[in-house]
């Protein structure tokens, strides 16, 4: 069965600092990958996807992830964060050509202090 | 506000009662996702609907859970004779056709007493 495993339930940082959240996942095909984001108070969204093409991936504000294959895995970076990016993060896997459920981790909580 | 709806948003309810949520998706979307967050989990899926066609359960969908999308359009998530482990928020995602991004409503936080 695939999962997904995310390497730190918590995160602190101060503002400025870089970001690196890990995912690994376990399937053996063709994967597509998310990151997606909860802020405080709202809905998942969308920080950005792999499907195929270039494995390193830049999303909105900021956020880029590498796929790495031989790792299984695909890392959420920032180079600097900033107070507002105060949220969960949720990696995420769908088999390529499946019914499209997508098969969650069970989050980092990154608080940035100012 | 064109994004995924889910209502109600908050339900208490005692054990043993039955309870419904409904999920209306963006317009366009032909697929409809209902997934289950428990705290400090990601969400987990639970069902999977193309148009009206319900094609995909997950095992943690028992007996006492049944979801439905008559139209194709919105869709109704019910839990029979509820119990505390069902305590958790509910969330529905929508997409369209092919490899395409899930977007998802703000859920429907249930609390069995």
């Amino acid at each position: 069965a695939q999962s997904v495993s995310q390497h730190n339930h918590h995160v602190i940082l101060s503002e400025a600092a870089s970001l690196e959240l890990g995912c690994n996942y376990s399937y053996g095909g063709t994967v597509n990958l998310f990151w997606y984001v909860q802020y405080p108070g709202q809905h998942l969204q969308l920080l950005l996807k792999y499907f195929s093409g270039d494995p390193l991936v830049k999303g909105i504000k900021g956020f880029e992830a590498e796929f790495i294959k031989s790792k299984f895995s695909f890392n959420l970076r920032k180079p600097s964060v900033q107070w507002s990016d105060t949220a969960e993060y949720f990696c995420a896997v769908r088999s390529s050509g499946g019914y499209n459920k997508l098969i969650f981790g069970a989050g980092t909580r990154l608080a940035v202090h100012p | 506000d064109t994004g995924v709806s889910q209502n109600p948003r908050h339900k208490i309810t005692k054990r043993g009662q039955n309870v419904t949520f409904r999920c209306d998706p963006i317009s366009e979307h032909n697929r409809l996702y209902w997934y289950r967050q428990t705290l400090g989990q990601g969400p987990e899926f639970l069902t999977y609907f193309q148009n009206e066609a319900q094609l995909e359960k997950s095992r943690l969908l028992s007996d006492r859970f049944s979801a439905e999308r008559p139209k194709g359009s919105f869709s109704t998530l019910e839990i029979q004779r509820t119990e505390q482990g069902d305590s958790a928020m509910y969330l529905c995602a929508s997409s369209s056709a092919g490899e395409s991004e899930q977007f998802f409503g703000p859920g429907t936080r249930l609390t069995v007493l």
